[in-house]
Order: structure tokens, then sequence, then C-alpha cells
């Protein structure tokens, strides 16, 4: 069936510095992509998204591409800052002609910056 | 603009006691609405979604049941809580005319804890 498979955690670095979260995803077909963020108390936001194989998804200095060939949506970021640290969740949803399927998310990375 | 609104925000609830979680989406109609629980340490695991009033299904056999009265209104009940029903319970939505491209919303969650 359809999963995402991310990284686990906890991710610690020091403020500035490169972050990869890596995600791979089994599905048949191609699905939307997603990472969405979750800030300590909160619900969950998109942080952006990538619809078809190539798509580069970029928000809030985050950039994520949709590589088919290697079924993979890395999440990076060229300098991190300590109001970065949060859980992100890596997610895709199979469309199905007219239909949408569930959204399928892994199981979260969490992400620590110190100063 | 849409908006999706969740309470309450936090919830703690002896044993035994029953549960009302209520989700209200505004400023569409005819939305896609889930039930996601985020448990400790845990992933998002989808409860309950439903595509129309009085249409639900369950993705897990558990203690609890889901609800669709009107068309963008969800609730999370259970008649009597176990210890294990505590986590974060988010409630999300999605506008099936676009398919999956736009990934789902999500409210603000409530933190409920069964002692």
């Amino acid at each position: 069936g359809n999963s995402v498979t991310q990284m686990e955690g906890p991710v610690t670095l020091s403020e500035e510095a490169f972050l990869t979260i890596n995600c791979t995803y089994t599905a048949t077909g191609y699905p939307s992509l997603f990472w969405y963020v979750q800030y300590p108390g909160e619900g969950l936001q998109l942080l952006l998204k990538a619809t078809k194989a190539d798509d580069k998804g970029s928000n809030k200095g985050f950039e994520a591409t949709y590589r088919k060939e290697t079924t993979s949506f890395h999440l990076e970021k060229g300098s991190v800052q300590v109001s970065d640290s949060a859980v992100y969740f890596c997610a895709q949803i199979k469309n199905y002609g007219g239909s949408q399927g569930n959204l399928i998310f892994g199981k979260g990375t969490k992400l620590s910056v110190k100063p | 603009s849409q908006t999706i609104h969740q309470w309450p925000a936090t919830l703690v609830q002896p044993v035994g006691s029953p549960l009302s979680l209520e989700c209200t989406v505004e400023g569409t109609s005819n939305p896609n609405l889930y039930w996601y629980r985020q448990a400790a340490g845990r992933g998002l695991q989808l409860l309950f979604y439903s595509v129309g009033i009085g249409q639900i299904s369950s993705e897990v056999p558990q203690n609890l049941s889901a609800s669709r009265p009107q068309d963008r209104q969800f609730i999370l009940s259970s008649k009597k809580l176990l210890l294990s029903d505590s986590g974060f319970y988010l409630c999300a939505w999605s506008a099936p005319s676009l398919g999956g491209n736009y990934g789902y919303t999500f409210g603000s969650g409530t933190r409920l804890t069964v002692v």
C-alpha cells in the first residue's frame, strides 16, 4: 500500500546550519507530496507541496523537489533559525481520477535549533 | 476565506466519562472532513473521514465514533473514555473539487488527557 518514510529524529542543529530531512514514498502512480510543520502545542500547517515529478515546492526558505526516479521529497533549508524548531511531517495523497485518496503521513521528524 | 474551528483546546477527563469534540468549517461547502489522532511519541493516525452528511468511514477499530450532522460540522465522540484515548486530536478539511493537490487544512487541535 501507499506509505511515507522519513528520517527519524530528533535532529539538533545550530543556528544557520544546513538542514536536510529525508522523505521517501511508496505509491502506485504519482501522488501529490507535501511537507507539514507542527510548532509546539499547535496544529499542522502546510509548509510546501509538489503535485508532479520535478516540481519544486518552496516556502519560508524551505525547499523540496519531487523526485520520481528516487521516489523522494527531501526537505532542505540553507540556514535554519531557532524559530524553525518544530516537528516536520512528510505526506502524500493519491489522486484516483476525479476523486482523492486520504493524506498519508510519515511519523514526523522533530527539529531543534540551538542558538 | 475558509477557516476551521476546533474546540476545546484542552480537556482532562476521567476514565469512563463521555467525550465530545467538535469541529466546524466556514467558507466552503461539502468539504471532506477528517479526524486524526497524534499519540505521544507517535505519528498521525487517521481515525475517521467523511465525504458528506451522515457518511462516516472508520480507518481503525476503536473506542471512538464520529458523526456529521451538518455539512460543515464533524463531531468525535466516545461513550466511555479509556486511558489509551489520551492524545492530540486534529480535525482537518479538504476540498474534493480540487482533488488532492492542495492537501488538507488542519484545526489547532485538542489536547485530551484521560486520567
